[in-house]
């Protein structure tokens, strides 16, 4: 069965510290794999998608995630957070299409 | 301009009332979709629409109902509301239903029944 899973339901970091956000798949197939971003009373936005290549996937606002077909992972990045950063993460699988229960991040200040 | 409109923004229903949730896209995309977000549940999707046909049904009460009058139109028919179905719901669409193409969201319709 296809699925995504994110282990961590909230994430709390300093701002200014490295962030990692954690998505598992299941798929049967060659995944296309997204993270969306949802501020505070709002919809969900695009950071970065990946569907083949280079598995380091670079998004906006300094983002990547890497692809890792070994491990099932998507994991998400970034070097140095920001207070405008803290916000709900989902990572998604194109197939149906299958949302993670998404990791609220919050940065403190 | 919004390239997702969702009609209205708010919406207060009582139990046992029908509504009916309006999702335009202008974005000349070919698959739209509904979804729902509430406190009890993170965001869970509910139906997927290609070239105006149902494609994937996620929600297993038949008191949602999709219906789409235009290409561009993917409105959500709501009956029997219960206080369960307050959430927000949220409109997206995208270039074709898979692959690797990215959904568009709208700004969502705060459902709240009494």
């Amino acid at each position: 069965a296809q699925s995504v899973t994110q282990p961590d339901a909230r994430v709390t970091v300093s701002e200014g510290a490295s962030l990692q956000l954690r998505c598992k798949y299941s798929s049967s197939g060659t995944p296309y794999l997204f993270w969306y971003v949802q501020y505070p009373r709002q919809g969900l936005q695009l950071l970065l998608k990946y569907y083949s290549g280079d598995p380091v996937v670079q998004g906006v606002n300094g983002f990547e995630a890497e692809f890792s077909k070994s491990n099932s992972s998507f994991h998400l990045r970034k070097a140095s957070v920001h207070w405008s950063d803290s916000a709900v993460y989902f990572c998604v699988l194109s197939d149906a299409p299958r949302f993670g229960a998404g990791t609220k991040l919050s940065v403190k200040p | 301009d919004p390239k997702i409109i969702q009609k209205p923004k708010y919406l207060v229903a009582v139990t046992g009332s029908e509504k009916i949730l309006i999702c335009e896209q202008y974005l000349g995309h070919n698959a739209m979709y509904w979804y729902r977000q509430s406190a009890k549940k993170p965001l869970e999707f509910m139906f997927s629409y290609s070239y105006q046909k149902l494609m994937d049904n996620q929600t297993a009460s038949s008191r949602f109902q999709p219906q789409s009058s235009k290409k561009n139109h993917l409105d959500l028919q709501i009956t029997a509301l219960k206080p369960d179905d307050s959430a927000t719901y949220f409109c997206a669409s995208s270039q074709e239903r898979l692959g690797n193409y990215e959904q568009y969201f709208g700004p969502g319709t705060r459902l709240t029944v009494l």
